[in-house]
């Protein structure tokens, strides 16, 4: 199986654009998080969807939203970008194995934005 | 809130000897799980190990263990026999449930960095 595919991987921006980064899970994988990486704040969750719902949010502002398609890819956009945007953004699929009580997250290789 | 802390930035170890890894974090719940998860330089991130809260028996993956001490809040990974192949980003995470429908959502320490050292 391919694993978790993000786009672009390199993005550079300037302050008060829009982004939209996409997320591609393993197939079959219906649950998709995103996260964001940066040196001093290490990984904090966004949001999560599950069929097409966000099924959880983290504490970040409304500038930061997502969506899940039919297919289960997803799309998160910032707006007005900040310079402290700037970031690793991760997305993660997860999927729970039959007779485990816990899910795994697969995550992809990120997109790196930088917010000049 | 729950909290995980790693308070060390970064470690070196020797090329086959062992080193440890520290995390703490802080929860009211009983019921959690625990993982720690490697970050290669440009490479993906991958789960290294888990722990049930419920589990006494440490978990172990190849040459990864954990020491789970649920009372003191602690779980650290040690990583015996070290590889050149070892070196990354490792961080811990820890994972509650956020309501009665099952939902979750993973909360991350902010990483120590290895250097394995030939």
């Amino acid at each position: 199986k391919a694993g978790v595919t993000q786009t672009p991987r390199y993005l550079i921006k300037t302050r008060g654009q829009q982004v939209t980064l996409s997320c591609s899970p393993i197939s079959g994988h219906r649950s998709v998080s995103w996260y964001q990486q940066t040196p001093g704040q290490g990984l904090q969750f966004l949001f999560e969807y599950f069929s097409e719902t966000q099924r959880n949010k983290g504490n970040f502002p409304g500038r930061f939203s997502g969506r899940q398609f039919s297919n289960s890819r997803s799309e998160m956009n910032v707006s007005t970008l900040e310079l402290g945007d700037s970031a690793l953004y991760l997305c993660a699929s997860t999927v729970r194995s039959s007779g485990s009580f816990v899910e795994t997250q697969y995550f992809g290789p990120g997109t790196r934005l930088l917010v000049l | 809130a729950q909290t995980v802390t790693q308070s060390q930035p970064e470690m070196s170890v020797q090329e086959a000897e062992t080193v440890t890894l520290s995390c703490t974090y802080d929860t009211s719940e009983s019921d959690y799980y625990l993982f720690w998860y490697k970050q290669p330089p440009s490479r993906q991130m991958i789960l290294v190990i888990r722990q049930e809260a419920y589990k006494q028996q440490n978990a172990t993956e190849n040459r990864f263990s954990v020491n789970f001490q649920k009372a003191a809040k602690s779980f650290s990974l040690k990583i015996s026999d070290s590889q050149l192949g070892d070196a990354a980003m490792y961080f811990c995470a820890y994972r509650r449930l956020t309501s009665t429908s099952g939902t979750y959502k993973y909360i991350f320490g902010t990483g120590t960095r290895l250097k394995v050292l030939a």
